[in-house]
């Protein structure tokens, strides 16, 4: 298994512009996350998704949108860059029964690293 | 609402020492609790969490990590440091009494002297 990945691993936007960036995973998980990591803040969750069709908004969704299709694939659309949005984006992915939450741990992809000049 | 705090942005031992890395949360119910592990520009990975029962747990690469309820703590241990063990360390909560809200803490960034 490849377990989760993300596209592109690094990648540089100009105020305005848009981007999607891609998380597959292959572990067939119900639940899967975008999160932001800033140096020294942590990781803040910004959408996740508790199986295909269903998102919801996380600690910081403002400037962000997502869908889910599939139970694979959950992308993180940028609208708009802006340098506030500089960051390392991290997706992951967990099984857990239901859709009230769960106890099982998370799996991370590799990141993207963005900045937006 | 949840949050977990970790006191110390680093942590330097010797190797062969043990090795503490602190973590104390605030949840309104009961909370799911776990510790992460970040190498350099690689994803987080999952390495022990406490959901119920025994308050000492045990993971991977020889850690454990004591849920103490009464201080509302959840401080990572190994008993002797390795230099392999450097790397970034994030405690997170989950509040049972909110699905999908997970709280991860600020990280502490362990070092281990050969």
């Amino acid at each position: 298994n490849a377990g989760v990945t993300q596209t592109p691993k690094f990648r540089i936007l100009k105020i305005g512009q848009s981007m999607t960036l891609q998380c597959t995973q292959d572990m067939n998980h119900n639940y899967m996350y975008w999160y932001r990591q800033d140096p020294g803040m942590g990781l803040k969750l910004i959408y996740y998704s508790v199986g295909a069709g269903i998102t919801d908004k996380g600690e910081v969704p403002n400037g962000y949108n997502v869908s889910r299709s599939t139970t694979e694939d959950f992308p993180l659309r940028l609208e708009l860059a802006a340098p506030s949005q500089t960051s390392v984006y991290f997706c992951a992915s967990s099984y857990s029964p239901g859709t009230s939450g769960g106890y099982n741990e998370q799996f991370f992809g590799p990141g993207t690293r963005l900045t937006v000049l | 609402a949840q949050s977990v705090a970790q006191p110390e942005d680093q942590v330097n031992v010797a190797e062969g020492n043990p090795l503490t890395v602190k973590c104390t949360y605030s949840v309104s119910g009961n909370p799911y609790l776990f510790w992460y592990v970040q190498y350099p520009n690689r994803g987080l990975q999952f390495l022990l969490k406490y959901i119920t029962g025994d308050n000492l747990v045990k993971g991977s690469y020889g850690f454990e990590a004591e849920f103490n309820k009464s201080q509302t703590s959840f401080h990572l241990k190994k008993p002797s440091a390795l230099v392999s063990d450097s790397a970034l360390y994030f405690c997170a909560v989950r509040d049972l009494g909110r699905k999908n809200d997970m709280r991860f803490g600020a990280g502490t960034r362990l070092t281990v002297k050969p």
